[in-house]
């Protein structure tokens, strides 16, 4: 069965710091992963789509890489600001599913 | 614009009472999906439905109840049977087929219920 595990649960930087979070998984036969930011009490905001053929994806100051065989994921986000400030969650579609299986995410604090 | 619309936002209930939570979509999408996210966990799946008037049960399917009639729309119904049903609801819509497909998610309900 597909587990996604996300390191740290929780991280405070300061602004300015560049981050990186962590998301791995323990089958490698998956279709993509999405990381997905979420705000309290929001719905989910798709941040990068990763194809399980590519290594990674880049959109302004987000870059996400995928290691399949390894199992593992970064979000990596550059010059953080307060409004980055978010919990960050990574899932994975298993090519053997239909639906996405989630980590439980990590909660970022960027103060200013 | 093409989204994914859940009502209402906040919806409380008594103990013993159904409950149903919208959700439609516009995005033309064949597969929607219901989550559950509590404090703490990741999201985990209700049901999900790959067509109209076709669903399946996800992970946690018990004391839930869902229909499919129209491309739009994927209700979810919160029976009395679901023993601890105060949680944050999401919905969400994908392209279907075999395939890798990104999932766009709507803002959520958050069902409390005394």
């Amino acid at each position: 069965k597909q587990e996604v595990t996300q390191i740290p649960a929780a991280l405070s930087v300061p602004e300015g710091e560049n981050l990186v979070l962590n998301c791995s998984f323990t089958d490698s036969a998956i279709y993509n992963l999405q990381w997905f930011r979420q705000d309290p009490g929001k719905g989910l905001t798709s941040l990068l789509l990763i194809q399980s053929s590519q290594r990674e994806q880049t959109s302004g100051r987000l870059n996400a890489s995928l290691d399949k065989s390894s199992g593992r994921s970064t979000l990596y986000i550059a010059a953080s600001q307060p409004g980055d400030s978010a919990t960050y969650l990574c899932a994975v579609e298993n090519q053997a599913g239909t639906a996405l299986i989630f980590g439980k995410g990590t909660t970022l604090s960027v103060s200013s | 614009d093409g989204g994914i619309t859940q009502s209402p936002k906040y919806l409380f209930r008594k103990e013993g009472q159904n409950v149903t939570l919208s959700c439609e979509q516009n995005l033309n999408h064949d597969a929607m999906y219901w989550y559950r996210q509590d404090p703490g966990q990741g999201l985990r799946l209700i049901y999900y439905s790959q067509i109209v008037n076709d669903f399946q049960k996800g992970d946690i399917a018990e004391g839930y109840s869902v229909s499919r009639e129209k491309k739009e729309s994927f209700p979810l119904t919160v029976t009395s049977a679901q023993k601890n049903p105060t949680a944050f609801y999401l919905c969400a819509s994908s392209r279907s087929g075999t395939g890798s497909h990104e999932q766009y998610f709507g803002p959520g309900t958050r069902l409390t219920v005394t």
